[in-house]
């Protein structure tokens, strides 16, 4: 079965420093998305990205995010400058549709970003 | 602010019980309605999506009353390996307004299925 993948599984940075996770969304699909889920709270759309722009952003995707597809497989997530509240499994999905339409998503298995 | 509610949780139940879920949902707009399930420290696997005809997949029976915004699962016969976080998930318009919809997570109720 086709899957999302990202890596790194893990990544521990310092405060301050860039991060960029990175994601290969199902190869058909057209929608990509970032979530985040902080440690027992509720996952949390970021960002949508189709047609190479971004469709949709939350208030959480503030100018510090950016998303970025450099190449025909890759979707990137980089967070400039890393704060402790960054802390957080960041999860990336894609769908064939848009979500509009009820389309599932499917999630990769997640980056979790520890800021030190 | 648009949201998701869940029942806090979290259900201890035996191996065998039935166990209801509930949801409620504050955005009218909401198209689509879905029930989640996350393993912990795992990403959410889409577990079945919700119909205002109600459906069943096996054990699961999921239900969604439109008029009430209220969302159930209902697990009959659960066994140890249905222990997980049940997360209530709706589509509806995305918080800008400009015609694009998001996903809305609820928080989760913690389900432990006991021997």
């Amino acid at each position: 079965e086709p899957e999302v993948t990202q890596t790194p599984s893990h990544q521990v940075t310092q405060m301050g420093q860039e991060v960029i996770l990175r994601c290969v969304p199902i190869s058909n699909h057209l929608y990509f998305y970032w979530y985040r889920q902080i440690l027992g709270q509720k996952v949390e759309f970021l960002v949508s990205f189709y047609n190479n722009e971004i469709s949709e952003k939350s208030e959480i995707f503030d100018d510090q995010f950016s998303v970025e597809r450099p190449d025909g497989s890759n979707f990137t997530l980089k967070i400039r400058s890393t704060k402790l509240e960054d802390s957080a499994m960041y999860f990336c999905a894609s769908s064939e549709q848009g979500t509009y339409s009820g389309n599932t998503i499917y999630f990769g298995e997640g980056s979790w970003l520890t800021v030190v | 602010r648009k949201e998701v509610e869940q029942d806090p949780g979290p259900f201890n139940v035996p191996e065998g019980a039935t166990v209801a879920f509930n949801c409620t949902y504050s955005n009218s707009a909401s198209q689509s309605f879905f029930w989640y399930r996350q393993d912990c420290r795992k990403e959410p696997k889409l577990l079945m999506s919700v119909y205002s005809s109600g459906n069943e997949d096996g054990r699961f029976t999921a239900q969604l009353n439109r008029a009430s915004q209220y969302i159930s699962l209902l697990i009959r016969d659960s066994k140890l390996s249905d222990s997980a976080t049940y997360l209530c998930v709706v589509n509806g318009p995305a918080y800008s307004g400009a015609g694009s919809y998001q996903l809305t997570f609820g928080k989760g109720t913690k389900l432990s299925v006991i021997p």
